[in-house]
C-alpha cells in the first residue's frame, strides 16, 4: 500500500555538502511537490512539478533545485547545504490539482546540517 | 497579503467530547479547503476536502464546515478518543493555481 516514499528518514550532512533528497510515487501522478516544515512556520512550498522535466518555483526556492527525469521520481537538491536548511522535508503527490479528493505525503526526511 | 490562521494554542479536551478546530483565512478566493492530521515526526495524512460551493462534509466521526462569507472552516471530531491526539492542519487552494497553502496547525490533546 506504499504510495509516496522518501529516500531517507534521517540525514546528517555538513555545511557546504551537496545533498540529494529523493521522492518516489507509485500512483502514476503528474503532480509532485516538495515542502519543508519548521516549528512555528508550518509547511512551506519549495518547488513543484506538473510533469516530467517541468518544474515551478514555490514560495522558498532559494538554495534549492529540483530534478524530474521520470514521472515517478522527484528529487530535491541542496546545492551547498547550510545550517538554516536544517528542517523536515516532505514530498507530496496529489492525483489532481483542481479539487483532489485525496493527497498523499511521504513520511518525511529530517535533515540536519552541521 | 494572504493569511491562513489556526489557533497556535493546543486544544485540550476530555475523551468523548466533540473537538472543534478553526481555520480562518484572509485575501483568498478558495477553490477548496483541506484538513490533514499529522503525528509527530510523520508526514501529514489527508482527511477531508471541501469545495467552495459546499457547506458541510462528513466522514465517519469527522465533520467539516466551510463558510466563505465568514472566511472560516470548522473541523469537528465527535466522540473524541485519545488516539485522535495529533496536530491538525488546514490548507487552502485558490482557483488560480490550485496549489494548497498550509496553516501552521493546531495541536489537539484528548485526555482519557
Amino acid at each position: 500500500d506504499v504510495k509516496v516514499t522518501q529516500s531517507s528518514r534521517y540525514l546528517v550532512k555538513r555545511t557546504g555538502e551537496k545533498v540529494f533528497l529523493e521522492c518516489v510515487q507509485d500512483m502514476d501522478h503528474e503532480n509532485m511537490f516538495w515542502y519543508r516544515q519548521d516549528p512555528g512556520l508550518g509547511l512551506r512550498l519549495i518547488y513543484f512539478s506538473y510533469d516530467v522535466k517541468m518544474k515551478e518555483k514555490g514560495d522558498i526556492p532559494e538554495g534549492y533545485s529540483v530534478s524530474r527525469e521520470k514521472k515517478e521520481r522527484f528529487s530535491l537538491i541542496l546545492e551547498s547545504a547550510s545550517t538554516n536548511q536544517t528542517s523536515m522535508y516532505l514530498c507530496a503527490s496529489p492525483p489532481l490539482l483542481a479539487g483532489p479528493d485525496t493527497q498523499y505525503f511521504g513520511p518525511g526526511t529530517r535533515l540536519t546540517v552541521l | 497579503s494572504q493569511k491562513i490562521e489556526q489557533n497556535s494554542e493546543a486544544l485540550n479536551i476530555q475523551e468523548g467530547k466533540t473537538a472543534t478546530l478553526t481555520c480562518n483565512y484572509t485575501n483568498y478566493s478558495p477553490a477548496y479547503l483541506q484538513w490533514y492530521r499529522q503525528d509527530p515526526g510523520r508526514g501529514p495524512v489527508f482527511l477531508l476536502l471541501i469545495r467552495e460551493n459546499e457547506k458541510e462534509k462528513r466522514k465517519e466521526r469527522l465533520k467539516v464546515t466551510f463558510d466563505t462569507t465568514l472566511k472560516q472552516s470548522l473541523f469537528h471530531i465527535t466522540a473524541s478518543q485519545p488516539a485522535d491526539s495529533a496536530t491538525y492542519l488546514c490548507a487552502l487552494a485558490s482557483g488560480g493555481s490550485y496549489i494548497p497553502t498550509f496553516g501552521r496547525g493546531t495541536s489537539l490533546i484528548v485526555h482519557p
